[in-house]
């Protein structure tokens, strides 16, 4: 099955700056990549997402690069605010849609003020 | 457009016994996932509903089993509860049966086994 790895597990920055959070996969058929984001006690939400047959897509401050060949994704949130901090998750749609989603463990943001 | 409902939110139980656990999806979602999550795991999937047929199933053991209604509704059942399963088991729905479109999440249930 689709094995999906999450970088780094903790990550402090200050505010302003940028911060990137890294996900690598293992099944080249995966074709649908979600991140989601989970404040303290709340509910996963999606914030962004690409697909297989693109490059980069933003939305404002946050963006998600993918290299199939390499078979890693990205996420990038500029000009981090207090309300980034959070954990966010990435996700792979693996068997070209045929299995579910597999997560990466997280990545807890830190925003220091 | 109500959201993803799960009941209850809270639960306390024994080693040994076994609970039920509720997902209603938002209107119109035919497909309802169930995930694990505890510290330093992420998000771990247990199994996929849509049109009341399991179409997919993470590495749990029989003890955890699941079901969906006609009206999509869902429920998790766990036996034979064992400390290591306490949790917070989430749920959450999407259109379906497109596996790439957006899967909206439950608040969750905190399950606490002692």
């Amino acid at each position: 099955g689709e094995n999906v790895e999450q970088h780094p597990s903790t990550l402090s920055v200050q505010e302003g700056d940028s911060a990137v959070i890294k996900c690598t996969y293992s099944d080249s058929a995966s074709n649908y990549f979600p991140w989601y984001k989970q404040e303290l006690g709340k509910r996963p939400q999606l914030i962004i997402d690409i697909r297989s047959n693109v490059g980069e897509k933003k939305d404002q401050r946050i963006a998600v690069t993918l290299n199939k060949t390499a078979k890693h994704f990205s996420l990038h949130i500029t000009e981090t605010q207090p309300e980034d901090s959070a954990v966010y998750f990435c996700a792979a749609v693996s068997g070209g849609g045929a299995d579910g989603l597999t997560f990466g463990k997280g990545t807890h943001l830190i925003i220091q003020p | 457009k109500a959201g993803v409902t799960q009941t209850p939110r809270y639960l306390i139980k024994t080693r040994g016994q076994q609970v039920t656990l509720s997902c209603s999806p938002i209107s119109g979602h035919r497909s309802v996932s169930w995930y694990q999550q505890t510290p330093g795991q992420g998000l771990q999937f247990l199994f996929e509903y849509f049109s009341e047929t399991q179409r997919n199933k993470g590495n749990f053991p029989g003890r955890f089993s699941g079901r969906q209604f006609s009206n999509s509704r869902s429920e998790m059942n766990v036996s034979t509860l064992e400390l290591g399963d306490s949790a917070l088991y989430l749920c959450a729905s999407s259109l379906g049966p497109d596996r790439t479109t957006e899967a909206f999440f439950g608040q969750g249930t905190r399950l606490t086994v002692v």
